[in-house]
């Protein structure tokens, strides 16, 4: 079935640092890939999204492209800020049909240090 | 502004109580969703609606049921509570039929079970 891997966390920066977080994923259709962004104490919120191949996501700063030949969707930042400390989700949303579901990996926990 | 509300942040229940999760979402979504959130295991998906009255199973929907009356409140039951259902439950909605839908989550409701 389709599924979601991403970097196992946490991961400790400091503030300034050149930010990557690993996706990969598993599809049989062409999914669309987001991440979704957990700051302390609350749920989850859209951080970027990318729906063809070679599509840029983009927001706050922060980056993925989808890229299909390497199954793969990277979240990155040029400069993290102590404010990007959350828990980072990549996922994929395989379909059209009624019943299918979004896809999360694991989550990455993200520490800035200032 | 979209919203998806859940009754409660937090919820401390005795082993063997019937617990009631309620979830709300002003925005006409078909799609509802309800997620554990655990250290470690990332989201796994209990239960899910496509249209009123009706569910389908997740990953892990033992001890769990659900109800869905109303196309924008999506309830889960915990019909005899444990300790091992302590955990952030989520919930969220989603359109259907668009391949770059976007999940909308509610803010959690952390529960223990003591």
């Amino acid at each position: 079935g389709d599924s979601v891997t991403q970097m196992e966390g946490p991961v400790t920066l400091s503030e300034e640092a050149f930010l990557t977080i690993n996706c990969t994923y598993t599809a049989t259709g062409y999914p669309s890939l987001f991440w979704y962004v957990q700051y302390p104490g609350e749920g989850l919120q859209l951080l970027l999204k990318a729906t063809k191949a070679d599509d840029k996501g983009s927001n706050k700063g922060f980056e993925a492209t989808y890229r299909k030949e390497t199954t793969s969707f990277h979240l990155e930042k040029g400069s993290v800020q102590v404010s990007d400390s959350a828990v980072y989700f990549c996922a994929l949303s395989a379909g059209m049909n009624r019943d299918d579901k979004i896809i999360f990996g694991k989550g990455t926990r993200l520490h800035i240090l200032p | 502004d979209v919203k998806v509300t859940q009754s409660s942040r937090y919820l401390v229940k005795r082993t063997g109580e019937k617990v009631f999760l309620e979830c709300v979402q002003d925005m006409d979504h078909e799609n509802m969703f309800w997620y554990r959130q655990d250290p470690g295991l990332g989201l796994r998906l209990i239960y899910f609606s496509y249209d009123v009255k009706m569910k389908e199973k997740g990953d892990i929907p033992e001890g769990y049921s659900v109800s869905r009356e109303k196309k924008e409140r999506f309830s889960l039951i915990l019909e005899s509570a444990s300790t091992n259902q302590t955990s952030m439950y989520l919930c969220a909605s989603s359109t259907q039929g668009l391949l770059n839908t976007e999940a909308f989550f509610g803010q959690g409701t952390r529960l223990t079970v003591v």
